[in-house]
């Protein structure tokens, strides 16, 4: 079945540190990817996402590239905010499980000015 | 404005008692999802429904019922029969019906304790 594995955290960084979020994934199919974002008691908004090879999400200054030879879609950002602390997760819709998403069991970042 | 919600965003039941979350939606989405969050398990699928009355069982739906009578509506009843109720409950929708590359788009939760 399908499965997503993501760093496990809890990921503290300085203010303006580079972020860097592993993401690998399984799946029958040929999978559509996404990162989403949960900021403390909210729900989960998209981040960004990519639904083909060598594709690249971008948005708000966080990157992240479909690899299909390594199954990854590692999460980047150059240089984080405060304001990024949140829990990051990864997430995968494949068509061969009816197009559910899989999640994984997200990441929580704190950034420390 | 376009959007989910979910109500309530606390609610506090005794053991026993089937309880029923809301979740509508006015963005015109054919799916609906429902979600399980618990502290370092990620999101669980609970049920999905893709179109007006017909759903499917995800990963874990023993112990929940639903029912999809309006596209804007998508309520979960947790019942007496849910061993370990309280979690953090996560609505979403999504445009399309069987399309991967549809962005799901999740109401804010209900954060739901059984005493």
């Amino acid at each position: 079945g399908d499965s997503v594995t993501q760093m496990e955290g809890p990921v503290t960084l300085s203010e303006e540190a580079f972020l860097t979020i592993n993401c690998t994934y399984t799946a029958t199919g040929y999978p559509s990817l996404f990162w989403y974002v949960q900021y403390p008691g909210e729900g989960l908004q998209l981040l960004l996402k990519a639904t083909k090879a060598d594709d690249k999400g971008s948005n708000k200054g966080f990157e992240a590239t479909y690899r299909k030879e390594t199954t990854s879609f590692h999460l980047e950002k150059g240089s984080v905010q405060v304001s990024d602390s949140a829990v990051y997760f990864c997430a995968l819709s494949d068509p061969g499980s009816n197009y559910k998403l899989t999640f994984g069991k997200g990441t929580l970042l704190t950034v420390n000015p | 404005d376009g959007g989910i919600t979910q109500s309530p965003k606390y609610l506090f039941r005794k053991e026993g008692q089937n309880v029923t979350l809301s979740c509508e939606q006015n963005l015109n989405h054919d799916a609906m999802y429902w979600y399980r969050q618990d502290p370092g398990q990620g999101l669980r699928l609970i049920y999905y429904s893709q179109i007006v009355n017909d759903f499917q069982k995800g990963d874990i739906a023993e112990g929940y019922s639903v029912s999809r009578e309006k596209k804007e509506s998508f309520p979960l009843t947790v019942t007496s029969a849910q061993k370990n109720p309280t979690a953090f409950y996560l609505c979403a929708s999504s445009p399309g019906a069987g399309v991967a590359t549809d962005t799901q788009y999740f109401g804010p939760g209900t954060r739901l304790t059984v005493l």
